[in-house]
């Protein structure tokens, strides 16, 4: 079945630390790519995106995504997390052709002090 | 601050009731999208429109409706509520021919 895959429901890692945020997808044709960030109460602000080109894409915070077609994976990356980075992160997809975005089930990421 | 507009932030109604919920998308962008999320469920697709128009349905139930009007703005109409359809509800918009949404802040619906 066509779905994107979140495996991680909840992360924590301590501040300065590295990141790495996990997403999979299954779809025929390799669909749109995005990231998005939901702080406590807030709505969905656009980290980053992946439509074609080169395979590793920088967005914003200082976030950057890197798309391997062989594992159909969009891993989401941050060197250095700051305490501000803790929210719940959504990968999601426009499949080809459709017009509608499909959300992973979202990560939350938890900062240690 | 994404440019969506959503109102308004908070709802607190009764089973049975009707609301509206209403959004104006970025300026210049004529498709507006609405979105559920809710614990259970996650996050989902419910409708699309562009420029008034219908042009995609994903699982909205019978008693949710929507459009959009003359100026782009749109609403979306839940009726005999259910205990259930409490959620977190999205707007996004997003250019002609652009596959990027940007969201709204939500409306947060509690059905009592």
């Amino acid at each position: 079945a066509q779905s994107v895959t979140q495996p991680d429901i909840h992360i924590t890692v301590s501040e300065g630390a590295s990141l790495e945020l996990r997403c999979n997808y299954s779809y025929g044709a390799t669909p749109y790519l995005f990231w998005y960030v939901q702080s406590p109460g807030q709505g969905l602000q656009l980290l980053l995106k992946y439509f074609s080109g080169d395979t590793l894409v920088q967005g914003i915070k200082g976030f950057e995504a890197e798309f391997k077609r062989s594992q159909s994976s969009f891993n989401l990356r941050k060197p250095s997390v700051h305490w501000s980075d803790a929210a719940e992160y959504f990968c999601a997809v426009v499949p080809r052709g459709a017009q509608k975005l499909v959300f992973g089930q979202g990560t939350r990421l938890t900062i240690n002090p | 601050d994404s440019g969506v507009t959503q109102t308004p932030k908070h709802l607190i109604t009764a089973t049975g009731q009707r609301v509206t919920l209403r959004c104006s998308p970025r300026s210049g962008d004529l498709s507006v999208y609405w979105y559920q999320q809710s614990l259970d469920q996650g996050l989902q697709f419910l409708i699309h429109y562009y420029n008034g128009e219908e042009r995609a349905k994903g699982n909205i139930l019978e008693r949710f409706s929507a459009q959009q009007f003359p100026d782009l703005h749109s609403e979306l109409n839940l009726s005999s509520l259910e205990l259930g359809d409490s959620a977190l509800y999205f707007c996004a918009s997003s250019d002609t021919g652009s596959e990027t949404q940007y969201f709204g802040p939500g409306t947060r619906l509690l059905v009592l």
